[in-house]
């Protein structure tokens, strides 16, 4: 069956960077889009963008541009979202989550806590 | 952007009763690309319906969903104890994708 699997939680410094990995199985992977959404505590989920897997094409939201990174490794069936400049705002659960063309996110990662913290 | 609001808020019902959850865009979905997707504590968002009506992959049928231009409804007919969680809108005709705020459903 499908699974998501994304790296663990992890603590940065206001300004830093962090990584966050989403490893797919049991479908192909380059057959479907990878998308990333967060979570800050207590609100509303917030698409943050996604990458085309199958010819690497990417789209952001405009509030992430700049900042945001998606990438994908086929031979890892691995995707990874970097996220720059962060600030405490950005302290969130971040998912990776699966679409396929015309369809909604079927299947999400477990999701990975990022905590912004000087 | 779409703007999604949801309402009510919270929804306080108990078993057995029945649940509408309202979702109100701020201008026409396109082709009816409406998701709702349930999430409970400390985990991650499950897909219950999309293209407004259609259940995903077991889903029970006592949910439902209804609706086309700005404004859609899920319908649970009767709680179950673990139907209680927040429950989400989300439309992804276009972008930037965008999810409503949430309406919490909790035993009354």
């Amino acid at each position: 069956q499908v699974h998501l699997v994304q790296s663990g939680a992890d603590v940065k410094k206001p300004g830093a960077s962090v990584k966050v990995s989403c490893k797919a199985s049991g479908y192909t992977f380059t057959n479907y889009a990878l998308h990333w959404v967060r979570q800050a505590p207590g609100q509303r989920l917030e698409w943050m963008g996604w990458i085309s897997v199958g010819n690497d094409n990417t789209k952001y939201s405009q509030k992430f541009q700049g900042r945001v990174t998606i990438t994908r490794d086929t031979s890892a069936s691995t995707a990874y979202m970097e996220l720059s400049s962060l600030r405490s705002e950005d302290t969130a659960v971040y998912y990776c989550a699966r679409v396929g063309l015309g369809e909604p996110m079927d299947y999400w990662g477990q999701g990975t806590l990022v905590t912004v913290s000087s | 952007e779409i703007v999604l609001t949801q309402s009510p808020g919270t929804l306080s019902l108990s078993l057995g009763e029945r649940a509408t959850l309202s979702c109100r865009a701020s201008q026409s979905v396109s082709s009816s690309f409406l998701a709702w997707y349930q999430q409970k504590p400390g985990q991650a968002p499950r897909l219950l319906i999309y293209g407004a009506s259609s259940r995903a992959t077991g889903i029970p049928d006592r949910f439902s969903g209804s609706g086309s231009g700005t404004d859609f409804t899920l319908t649970i007919s009767r709680l179950e104890p673990e139907d209680f969680a927040v429950y989400y809108c989300q439309q992804y005709g276009s972008s930037p994708w965008t999810f409503g705020q949430g309406t919490k459903v909790e035993i009354k």
